[in-house]
């Protein structure tokens, strides 16, 4: 496809489950961004890729949090022993190069724990 | 600490009318800032951007302006129409230059 693609749109989990929420970057984009956004306020950041490594992941909240690139294509955040405090809309994003510039955003997984 | 500062949570305006929405920054290491549109179930769309270099950029019915004494921004559309009715988020990156830092989004409804 031609632009960000987060699978899947929606995730309802249990408390205290692992989850994986997907992201197909726009291809030859070599910089990939995870955000979270909270009801009522902006996306906040939490991890960055430029390629296969993870060059800033100072945003992700806790251990409980990780992300993967193997590839330097698709990106998995994995969330373990959720929590009901993870409950929030997770956007993937994705640049050229990761340099000043607009980041184009997926539509995002809408994840809720209950 | 909220480093990019959106103050109005809403704003309606008439079709036809100027919609002016603002954003201060506190962090004087930004040096570039973004404008986001976002439509419900939707992820955040690119609108337009401005260099700390720069005071104005403009595209089309969309104008950006930049006051870096004051740490302000702000984001003129003109004329409003009603498919411009979203949330837009003001974003700022500086340094590093790969991260953004939002603010809390401006719900502009534009009425027919």
């Amino acid at each position: 496809g031609a632009g960000v693609s987060q699978t899947p749109s929606n995730k309802v989990t249990e408390k205290g489950k692992y989850v994986e929420l997907r992201c197909d970057p726009i291809s030859g984009h070599t910089a990939l961004y995870w955000y979270r956004q909270s009801l009522g306020q902006g996306p906040e950041f939490l991890i960055y890729f430029q390629g296969t490594g993870a060059a800033d992941d100072s945003g992700l909240p806790n251990d409980r949090f990780f992300a993967v690139r193997p590839e330097g294509s698709v990106s998995t955040l994995k969330i373990q022993r959720t929590e009901r405090g993870d409950s929030a809309v997770y956007l993937c994003a994705s640049s050229l190069m990761g340099g000043p510039g607009e980041a184009f955003f997926g539509q995002g997984t809408r994840l809720t724990v209950v | 600490d909220q480093q990019v500062k959106q103050n109005s949570p809403s704003l309606s305006v008439q079709e036809g009318r100027i919609s002016i929405l603002n954003c201060d920054y506190t962090n004087s290491m930004f040096d570039y800032f973004l404008w986001y549109k976002k439509y419900p179930a939707e992820g955040p769309t690119f609108l337009i951007s401005i260099s700390s270099i720069k005071d104005k950029n403009e595209d089309g019915r969309f104008t950006v302006f930049l006051n870096k004494s004051a740490k302000h921004l702000s984001l003129h559309i003109v004329p409003s129409q009603p498919g411009d009715s979203a949330v837009y988020f003001c974003a700022a990156s500086g340094g590093s230059n790969y991260k953004l830092t939002f603010g809390k989004g401006t719900l502009l409804t534009v009425n027919p």
